[in-house]
């Protein structure tokens, strides 16, 4: 089976622009959820969709949006992007067994 | 706040050694304890995970070591190799997300 992917890979953005990552999960699998990487705040939960819908949601402000569509591949997006919105963003997915998640390879955004 | 200390930040092991990594939480809903290992330019990989039921679960050299009433977890490397040289993240399941500890990189000296 092939793994989760993400694209694109490495992204770098202007302050104040806006950015679209893509997520597409194990085949399969119908969670998936985003997290962000940095170095000075290690892994920290973004949200979750299943079918469609998010349950659950992290402590990020409303910049940070996503979606989920009907073949269970997903997509977040940060709006007016800022400096400390560099990090690496990683997907995950899981089966109905919520959890074992399996991580993509991430997207690595650099906001200049 | 973090919800899982994790501890120590990094160590150093030879070749052949025990790696022992740490990790304390408080909050009672967490469900399953999973721990991951990541490599410099890769996403976490799951390594192996526990239920707050058992005990102690062995997968090859890697065990977890569980005290529910400590609210505290470990994981065990037994027989460090050099390619075992990673970044792990202990973390806990409640309400479909996962809390990460802050990691531990490993280094394993030949």
């Amino acid at each position: 089976k092939a793994g989760v992917t993400q694209t694109p890979r490495y992204l770098i953005k202007t302050r104040g622009q806006q950015v679209t990552l893509s997520c597409s999960p194990i085949s399969g699998h119908r969670s998936v959820s985003w997290y962000q990487q940095t170095p000075g705040q290690g892994l920290q939960f973004l949200f979750e969709y299943f079918s469609e819908t998010q349950r659950n949601k992290g402590n990020f402000p409303g910049r940070f949006s996503g979606r989920q569509f009907s073949n269970s591949r997903s997509e977040m997006n940060v709006s007016t992007l800022e400096l400390g919105d560099s990090a690496l963003y990683l997907c995950a997915s899981s089966s109905t067994f919520p959890y074992e998640q399996y991580f993509g390879p991430g997207t690595r955004l650099t906001v200049t | 706040q973090q919800q899982v200390k994790q501890s120590p930040q990094s160590l150093i092991v030879q070749k052949g050694g025990i790696s022992i990594i740490n990790c304390a939480y408080e909050n009672t809903a967490f469900d399953y304890f999973p721990w991951y290992q990541q490599f410099p330019g890769k996403g976490p990989a799951l390594l192996i995970a526990i239920r707050p039921d058992v005990s102690e679960k062995k997968e090859g050299r890697f065990t977890i070591s569980f005290n529910k009433s400590a609210k505290q977890f470990s994981l065990h490397i037994m027989d460090s190799q050099p390619g075992d040289s990673a970044t792990y993240f202990c973390a806990a399941h409640n309400d479909y997300k996962l809390s990460f500890g802050a990691g531990t990189t490993v280094t394993v000296r030949a």
